[in-house]
């Protein structure tokens, strides 16, 4: 069946643009995750979603992330006014969600490239 | 907060050599540890995983064993093959906190095996 799938594979932006980041979780999975695999950071959480619950945004690191879900399916990320720190892989993650282990499935990722 | 050090790379081995790659963390609550391997050009995947202490996760011939005492979670694999170039990141996950699964990553060990 179809994986977690991104979009776009690569974005080469300029510094202060805003740029929007999707992804398409294995259906039927009610749990998303977002991540960032950068070179001076390593790979960090950002934001979660479950089912129907309000995210977790704890990972975001500023005010210009925000992320959105819709229909419990897929999801957005959107940067605003971007920076250079802010180039990275940005990858999705969904799964299953419920009492015991589940597996995150992770897409191919966002490369994001800020000038 | 939590978190995971592994060892840095690069690691270069001969084929049909013995790989280890250290792996230890920190955290509060009781997690599950993973790896994941990342092959070139290829998405994130789950290597294997245990989920309480002393239990011993495997796949594809590696092995890595969950040490509470020593809060270690260390790779190993008795033969490596050529096939087994990549990037490997030690995790963890504790989902009686909040953002579910959500994983916390180590910096990642590159690994590179020659014929």
């Amino acid at each position: 069946g179809a994986g977690v799938s991104q979009s776009p594979s690569n974005k080469v932006t300029e510094k202060g643009k805003d740029v929007e980041l999707r992804c398409d979780p294995i259906s039927g999975h009610t749990a998303l995750y977002w991540y960032r695999q950068s070179l001076g950071q390593g790979l960090e959480f950002l934001i979660y979603f479950q089912g129907n619950s309000a995210p977790d945004k704890s990972g975001l690191p500023s005010d210009r992330f925000s992320a959105e879900r819709t229909g419990g399916s897929v999801s957005t990320l959107t940067i605003q006014r971007t920076q250079q720190e802010d180039s990275a892989v940005y990858l999705c993650a969904s799964s299953l969600e419920g009492t015991g282990f589940y597996e995150q499935y992770f897409g191919p990722g966002t490369r994001l490239t800020v000038t | 907060g939590d978190s995971v050090t592994q060892m840095e790379g690069p690691v270069t081995l001969s084929e049909e050599a013995f790989l280890t790659i250290n792996c230890t963390y920190t955290a509060t609550g009781y997690p599950s540890l993973f790896w994941y391997v990342q092959y070139p050009g290829e998405g994130l995947q789950l290597l294997l995983k245990a989920t309480k202490a002393d239990d011993k996760g495997s796949n594809k011939g590696f092995e890595a064993t969950y040490r509470k005492e020593t809060t270690s979670f260390h790779l190993e694999k008795g033969s490596v093959q050529v096939s087994d170039s990549a990037v490997y990141f030690c995790a963890l996950s504790d989902k009686f906190k909040a953002a579910g699964n959500k994983l916390t990553f180590g910096g990642g060990t590159r690994v590179l095996v020659k014929p």
